[in-house]
């Protein structure tokens, strides 16, 4: 399963565009790039998946360059409520491996 | 669907008891993960089944841990005998369809278990 180093955490004011990006440089071709957000005392949210390219939910988008070792999650106007820790997590199936993660805190 | 439900939600127990931990699956879903997380090593996969079969325990930190999944809608975790450094926190997580994607994990509230 491959490592994924992103930073251990992020600062942000409400209304700005955050970028987090996740670097995987043993990813494998069939392993996917997801994302998930986690508020304290709740379980991971999964957020959105990728393979190549750019992904786009409601939520956030995903970017992902052509040589896929590295992933950013764009999340658009941040507000106070998307502070959390946001995990990246490479792999397939079932096993996901979970790093520790890059806290974002949203400030006024 | 009320998600994945956990039980019990807090327990505070001694060194040397048994501890069991409960789990209900969203319904439908096919597969069925066990989590630990603490602040010093994070988020950990316990142990996670597919269709009720235990597909890989190497999560699993030592014999006294053990899990169960008699059936889809319901698995236990259990602690024989606890000891302090189990206190941490437990997730269950289920994923399967309408999206069929294993990465696609939905998680309980999961249960904070304290060992004195």
């Amino acid at each position: 399963l491959a490592k994924t180093t992103q930073p251990i955490s992020m600062d942000s004011y409400e209304g700005q565009e955050v970028n987090i990006t996740c670097s995987h440089n043993n990813i494998a071709t069939n392993d996917y790039i997801t994302w998930y957000q986690q508020f304290p005392s709740q379980g991971p949210r999964f957020i959105i998946q990728g393979y190549k390219t750019k992904v786009t939910n409601e939520v956030a988008s995903l970017f992902i360059p052509a040589d896929r070792k590295s992933s950013t999650l764009s999340l658009p106007r941040v507000s106070l409520s998307d502070t959390a820790v946001y995990y990246c997590l490479v792999g397939q199936g079932g096993k996901l491996i979970f790093g520790q993660g890059t806290e974002l805190s949203v400030k006024p | 669907d009320a998600g994945v439900i956990q039980s019990p939600r807090h327990e505070v127990t001694e060194m040397g008891q048994e501890v069991t931990l409960r789990c209900k699956p969203i319904s439908g879903h096919n597969s069925l993960f066990w989590y630990r997380q603490t602040m010093m090593r994070g988020l950990e996969l316990l142990i996670y089944f597919n269709n009720n079969v235990p597909i890989d325990d190497s999560g699993m930190p030592e014999d006294r841990f053990s899990a169960k999944m008699p059936n889809a809608s319901f698995s236990t975790l259990k602690i024989q005998p606890s000891e302090p450094r189990d206190s941490a926190v437990y997730f269950c997580a289920s994923s399967g369809p309408p999206s069929g994607r294993a990465y696609e994990q939905y998680f309980g509230p999961g249960t904070r278990l304290t060992v004195t």
